[in-house]
């Protein structure tokens, strides 16, 4: 089934340790993103990434890196965790080709606790 | 500074009652909005999208409308039925392709 595939579905980190999460689509779309989802606050968005080779920094980037090697594969690293960084993380996409041009595409998340 | 606002956290209908739900935004000129839906546990999942040049969009029980003169737009769920309950979320899009969300707005549809 074509879409988004985020790995881990959740996990619990101590603090100071390093993490990344997954993040793989096989709709061969441009551009893809990283939000966090916290209650009261809404999706934020943390990274983005236009075309493979490029990312940039969205709302809330401290704390994390992105890397966009290639067009599939758009991993979120959080170098040392915080527990302000529980939160809900949802990978996305969208293509440039759609007339749109923007209707995203969201994975189911992943679950991230910090103590 | 830019602002997305939806009505009112909660919202309660009966069912087969339309459900109106509001977005406002300050300081965006977005080229496009749209709407999400989003399931407990779940990734949003896009409804519809309206261009700033359009008044209108409907999509079989779903409308919305974009008022940029207000700078609001109306999402608008007719006959709605209990498995319409879920939170709905608003989103702006500028030319960089990047969207900024709403917090949402929780529907609950009682049988």
């Amino acid at each position: 089934i074509a879409g988004i595939t985020q790995a881990p579905t959740s996990q619990i980190l101590a603090a100071g340790r390093r993490m990344t999460l997954r993040c793989t689509q096989d709709m061969r779309h441009n551009a893809m993103y990283w939000y966090r989802q916290d209650l009261g606050l809404g999706l934020r968005l943390i990274h983005y990434s236009n075309t493979a080779g490029t990312t940039g920094k969205g709302e809330v980037p401290d704390g994390y890196s992105v890397s966009r090697a290639n067009t599939d594969d758009f991993p979120l690293t959080l170098a040392s965790a915080v527990p302000s960084q529980t939160s809900v993380y949802f990978c996305a996409s969208t293509s440039s080709r759609r007339p749109s041009g923007n209707t995203i595409y969201f994975g189911e998340g992943s679950w991230l606790t910090v103590v | 500074s830019q602002k997305i606002e939806q009505n009112s956290e909660a919202l309660n209908i009966q069912e087969g009652k339309t459900a109106t739900l509001t977005c406002n935004y300050t300081n965006y000129s977005p080229a496009y909005l749209q709407w999400y839906r989003q399931d407990p546990g779940r990734g949003p999942v896009f409804l519809l999208l309206i261009r700033e040049n359009e008044k209108e969009k409907r999509k079989e029980r779903l409308k919305v409308t974009f008022d940029t003169t207000l700078k609001q737009s109306l999402f608008h769920i007719t006959a709605s039925q209990p498995a319409d309950s879920a939170t709905y979320l608003c989103a702006l899009s500028g030319s960089a392709r990047q969207l900024t969300f709403g917090s949402g707005t929780q529907l609950t549809v009682l049988p």
